[in-house]
């Protein structure tokens, strides 16, 4: 089975910096995913991590520790869009994907 | 820029009758999935297809599911008696082949069954 963990709810200010973590206990791993899901829409990808280290990509970074079953993802210079749902994603053995139940972020001016 | 399309964008249906969602995924893509997130919870994984037929699929995904590619572009998942508890929105992905690739999503579907 599976089971990812992220905290649900996270208040940040505008212009600050956010980090979300996520852990991860699964049978397989193929990659780590972080999506972006703002109230009633679809979930946006933002960023893929297989291999351990940071990812880069823009204002938004994503780590991943394989050994520890653990990933953050790092928003620098929060604006009030980035207000949203942040969805740790894993893929084990397969092409699907497995959520975690999400971090809801609120940025704050 | 390329995306996932899905229609239609609400449906309300009575319990008991039939509903097929339908998707066009992204045109160079060859794996599709449905997924469906009810209301305040998570996104949850149903089912894969890729090469004509079903590549994996999660315990939710039971005989009163069933998924198609009809032609060439359209994929559509068929709930044949749909319940109170199918009520959510259900998502439409696509990706391309390889280990690295991202699934993009449609808008959703969202499914009211009264």
């Amino acid at each position: 089975g599976q089971n990812i963990d992220q905290p649900t709810e996270m208040t940040a200010t505008e212009g600050a910096i956010v980090q979300i973590n996520c852990t991860y206990q699964t049978s397989g791993f193929n990659g780590l995913f972080w999506y972006q899901q703002h109230a009633g829409e679809a979930p946006t990808f933002l960023s893929y991590n297989v291999l351990d280290g940071l990812e880069e990509k823009g204002r938004f970074s994503s780590f991943l520790s394989r050994s520890k079953g653990y990933s953050y993802l790092l928003l620098k210079e929060l604006q009030m869009k980035d207000s949203a749902s942040y969805l740790c994603a894993v893929r084990d053995s397969g092409y699907a994907l497995n959520f975690g139940k999400g971090t809801s972020l609120l940025v704050t001016p | 820029e390329p995306e996932v399309t899905q229609t239609p964008s609400h449906q309300v249906t009575q319990m008991g009758q039939e509903v097929i969602l339908r998707c066009v995924p992204i045109s160079n893509h060859l794996y599709f999935y449905w997924y469906r997130q009810i209301l305040g919870q998570k996104v949850e994984f149903l089912v894969s297809f890729y090469n004509n037929e079903i590549s994996e699929k999660s315990e939710i995904f039971d005989d009163q599911f069933s998924v198609e590619r009809p032609d060439g572009s359209n994929f559509t998942l068929k709930i044949r008696s749909t319940k109170l508890e199918d009520s959510a929105m259900y998502f439409c992905a696509s990706t391309r082949v390889g280990e690295n690739t991202e699934a993009f999503f449609g808008q959703g579907t969202r499914l009211t069954v009264v």
